[in-house]
């Protein structure tokens, strides 16, 4: 089946630290893959997103690299910020459907 | 754009009543979904809808459950009767199903007593 599994939270980080939340997932086919976030009392919002193998998304300094000889989909950023603290899901779409699939989600906490 | 607009943002009943959580999906969108929220179990999608046509249900618990899209810009998820584990934020979203971005709402925070 589609399945998607992601580091335990919390991730807690100083400001300015780097930032890996590692997704991989199970999937038939090729799925589009994303990562959202979503921010306290809010619904999530779309991050990135990559449609196909070796593709890259990047937005706001985040970027993740679909990796098919992995079944990855890691989410980094160089530096992060107080801002960025969330919570972030990774997701698939399977191949010729119509609905995502979410990760367990990963909270992260940045500090001063 | 408003977005997509979920209501109520809160509800607290009693277990044994009913409950009607509402969605107005973005106008033009025409894929609407509900999930649920929970710490234990995530984010699990309910059921979701393309045309008005509910496509794949399978996420939805039980029987209690129920929703219903009359026409393109309303949906409803019911429980009846709800129970104290039916609690948890419930998110409707739709997507236009062209460039594969999801719009969420604020989400229904309900606590079933």
């Amino acid at each position: 089946g589609n399945s998607v599994t992601q580091m335990e939270g919390p991730v807690t980080l100083s400001e300015e630290a780097f930032l890996t939340i590692n997704c991989t997932y199970t999937a038939t086919g090729y799925p589009s893959l994303f990562w959202y976030v979503q921010y306290p009392g809010e619904g999530l919002q779309l991050l990135l997103k990559a449609t196909k193998a070796d593709d890259k998304g990047s937005n706001k300094g985040f970027e993740a690299t679909y990796r098919k000889e992995t079944t990855s989909f890691h989410l980094e950023k160089g530096s992060v910020q107080v801002s960025d603290s969330a919570v972030y899901f990774c997701a698939l779409r399977p191949q010729g459907y119509n609905k995502l699939i979410f990760g367990a989600g990963t909270r992260l906490a940045v500090h001063p | 754009d408003a977005g997509v607009i979920q209501s109520p943002r809160h509800e607290v009943t009693e277990m044994g009543q009913e409950v009607t959580l509402r969605c107005k999906p973005i106008s033009g969108h025409n894929s609407l979904f509900w999930y649920r929220q929970t710490m234990m179990r995530g984010l699990e999608l309910l059921i979701y809808f393309n045309n008005n046509v509910p496509i794949d249900d399978s996420g939805m618990p039980e029987d209690r459950f129920s929703a219903k899209m009359p026409n393109a810009s309303f949906s409803t998820l019911k429980i009846q009767p709800s129970e104290p584990r039916d609690s948890a934020v419930y998110f409707c979203a739709s997507d236009s199903g062209a460039n594969e971005k999801l719009f969420f709402g604020s989400g229904t925070q309900l606590s079933v007593l």
